[in-house]
């Protein structure tokens, strides 16, 4: 069963802020939110992990709701090689178990 | 810094061939992971090391998939009379220490770009 509900696609203009919405409701309290990317012909490449305190790092910003069962993935100024499909992943253990994502294509 | 890599890139089999694909994780990883990925779906866990020791390949699908990791760095996974249901792209990935230890999740998997397995 899937632990994340995230939109299938979206579209965002280049230089412009994406928003990439998940939600996760029933998360436990141990489980942290995880985010990759897989950009086309590659493999999942890591952007940004937290259990509930906000998170950024070179790449995004990570907004967890005060309940944990949502979460924003920021990419604060997007750029065409930013166009992959992106996974929101709980994890609790070793695995990481990947849904569908969100096909992101960012525009010029 | 080198990631990890796997070979070959690419792979065309007939029906029934066996095939053996390689992964060289990062040095120094001790977690190896296999993961399946078919056409327009995300990545499916396959199979799990922790040094030498498999322990856990909850995720093979049949007895005719094998992984292997005999010291601890450089993993095969070989299928075996390969099937058309078999063409999927096949991801390894590691991470530098154990999990089920305190500083696990802040510790990513790294995953290499994969081998395209076609069984024609």
């Amino acid at each position: 069963d899937a632990k994340t509900t995230q939109p299938p696609s979206m579209d965002c203009a280049e230089g412009r802020a994406a928003n990439l919405p998940c939600n996760h409701s029933t998360i436990s309290g141990n489980e942290y939110v995880y985010w990759y990317r897989q950009i086309h012909s590659q493999g999942p490449q890591y952007i940004i992990h937290g259990l509930k305190n906000n998170e950024t790092n070179e790449m995004a910003s990570l907004i967890i709701t005060e309940d944990r069962k949502s979460s924003t993935l920021i990419l604060p100024h997007a750029t065409l090689r930013d166009t992959a499909v992106y996974y929101c992943i709980v994890r609790d253990d070793y695995k990481l178990s990947f849904g569908a994502g969100t096909t992101v294509t960012v525009r010029a | 810094g080198a990631g990890v890599s796997q070979s070959p890139r690419y792979k065309v089999a007939k029906r029934g061939q066996d095939v053996a694909l390689r992964c060289d994780p990062i040095s120094g990883h001790v977690s190896l992971f296999w993961y399946q990925q078919a056409l327009g779906q995300g990545p499916e866990f396959l199979t799990y090391f922790q040094n030498e020791a498999q322990l856990d390949k909850s995720g093979l699908p049949s007895d005719r998939f094998f992984a292997e990791r005999p010291e601890g760095s450089v993993s095969t996974l070989k299928i075996q009379r390969t099937q058309q249901e078999d063409s999927a792209v096949y991801l390894c990935a590691s991470s530098p220490i154990p999990p089920r230890s305190a500083p696990w999740v802040n510790s990513p998997l790294h995953f290499g770009n994969g081998t395209r397995l076609t069984v024609t």
